[in-house]
């Protein structure tokens, strides 16, 4: 069974950081890209980020682009999601989510996590 | 970027009847395309991909059908299970998008 969970939440001023975890378990993490996902209170699902199979290729939504950064660490099949110069419109349920290819290319997602919240608040 | 449109935002519906959910996209997306089902508090679910593929351990009750821009999701007899919101997702221009939602309810 394939399963993804989230950590590493919570609430943080403007301007700050946090570092978003994803453990993967279930499937070879290291084979595939991943992804990801954010759901803004009210809105619609967003891709946020995404990362290659190995970790050499990652591509940015323009929203995050120069403040969020995606990597991952496939001995310990962990995604991550380095968030800096956090802003009130970041405030969202993040969702890390599965490719079903190695690479970065626009896909669908075939499993993802549960969710964690960031709250972007003073 | 592609703007996906989803309608109806909220569709009532009783136990065991059909609902039929839309999705526009604002340029082609040729078959590219996917539908999730969400419930409060959980992972969204992959329900559709390619337009017209169940995904693994979907049941037959629930079918895609279209091609370029104008996209159906039908639920064939709703099941209580099936009360949830149903997003669409392109993923054939970057970056992928998806809809807004449509929320099925009782």
């Amino acid at each position: 069974e394939v399963r993804l969970v989230e950590s590493g939440g919570g609430l943080v001023q403007p301007g700050g950081s946090l570092r978003l975890s994803c453990v993967a378990s279930g499937f070879t993490f290291s084979n595939y890209a991943m992804a990801w996902v954010r759901r803004a209170p009210g809105m619609g699902l967003e891709w946020v980020s995404g990362i290659s199979f190995g970790g050499g290729s990652t591509h940015d939504a323009d929203s995050v682009k120069g403040r969020f950064t995606i990597s991952r660490d496939n001995s310990n099949n962990t995604l991550f999601l380095q968030m800096d110069s956090l802003r009130a419109e970041d405030t969202a349920v993040y969702y890390c989510a599965k490719l079903p290819i190695p690479y970065t290319v626009a896909s669908y997602f075939d499993y993802w996590g549960q969710g964690i919240l960031v709250t972007v608040s003073s | 970027e592609t703007v996906m449109t989803q309608s109806p935002a909220t569709l009532s519906v009783s136990p065991g009847e059909k609902a039929t959910l839309s999705c526009r996209a604002s340029q082609s997306v040729a078959t590219n395309l996917a539908w999730y089902q969400q419930k409060p508090g959980q992972a969204p679910r992959l329900l559709i991909y390619d337009a017209s593929t169940r995904a693994t351990g979907i049941p037959a009750r629930f079918s895609g059908s279209g091609s370029g821009t104008e996209f159906t999701l039908t639920i064939s007899s709703l099941q209580s299970e099936d009360f949830a919101v149903y997003s669409c997702q392109q993923y054939n221009n970057w970056p992928q998008t998806f809809g807004q939602g449509t929320k099925v309810e009782i």
